[in-house]
């Protein structure tokens, strides 16, 4: 157990609807850190934030959005979606930023399925 | 084109033989190269870690093995067991703080 908690675990929806993943980091780490792994791609990093500001942005959509919040709990708001966003979504937490062993803790992931 | 090109895309061995897991990486600049590994299913767990300074890291019987000047790095597996079957994942950060170009993983089978 990583410490790194993410709801839900399943999601089923169809395309054109809107959902929120959320994520709640391990005690004491600052940031949280967005992924996508489909099965074809692997894991593509979306989005980070630290203590509340968005610190880097990857291969995010703009049809996705995440934001955390001051308890450092983080949501990633996925809209208008599609078959291909079907995917596991991941959430890592770290302590904070600017060090080489700034290691990653993965949460469990939520599987999206866009039918 | 992936920055980071990872090999064999999956590799079957017999429980007990040692194995090696390739990665190469084009990003530049370099802050530092982590190995993971997931299980079905589950997100991914951190091996090793090592900045461009470091050639070598263990942990247990995983070995990471790393030359910055050609930019390339090696996981080797001792005495696998059937529980090193997983996917491994080669990540290389650019900047400290966060990984962004992953590799697409060697899936390993150990069977008995």
């Amino acid at each position: 157990d990583s410490g790194v908690t993410q709801t839900p675990k399943h999601l089923i929806t169809a395309t054109g609807q809107r959902v929120t993943l959320r994520c709640s980091p391990r005690s004491g780490d600052l940031s949280v850190y967005w992924y996508q792994q489909s099965l074809d791609q692997g894991l593509q990093f979306l989005i980070q934030y630290y203590n509340g500001e968005e610190r880097a942005k990857g291969n995010i959509l703009e049809r996705f959005s995440a934001q955390q919040f001051p308890d450092l709990h983080s949501e990633l708001n996925l809209s208008s979606l599609e078959l291909g966003d079907s995917a596991l979504y991941f959430c890592a937490s770290s302590v904070g930023t600017g060090s080489s062993y700034n290691e990653q803790f993965f949460g469990p992931g939520t599987r999206l399925t866009v039918l | 084109k992936n920055q980071v090109e990872q090999s064999p895309q999956s590799l079957i061995i017999l429980e007990g033989k040692n194995c090696t897991l390739q990665c190469n990486y084009t990003v530049s600049p370099f802050s530092n190269l982590r190995w993971y590994k997931q299980d079905t299913g589950r997100g991914p767990v951190s091996l090793t870690i090592m900045t461009f300074s470091e050639n070598t890291k263990s942990n247990g019987r995983y070995t990471a093995t790393l030359d910055a000047d050609t930019k390339q790095s090696s996981l080797h597996i001792t005495a696998s067991q059937l529980s090193d079957s997983a996917s491994y994942i080669c990540v290389v950060s650019p900047h400290p703080g966060y990984a962004l170009n992953f590799g697409k993983g060697t899936s390993l089978l150990v069977t008995p």
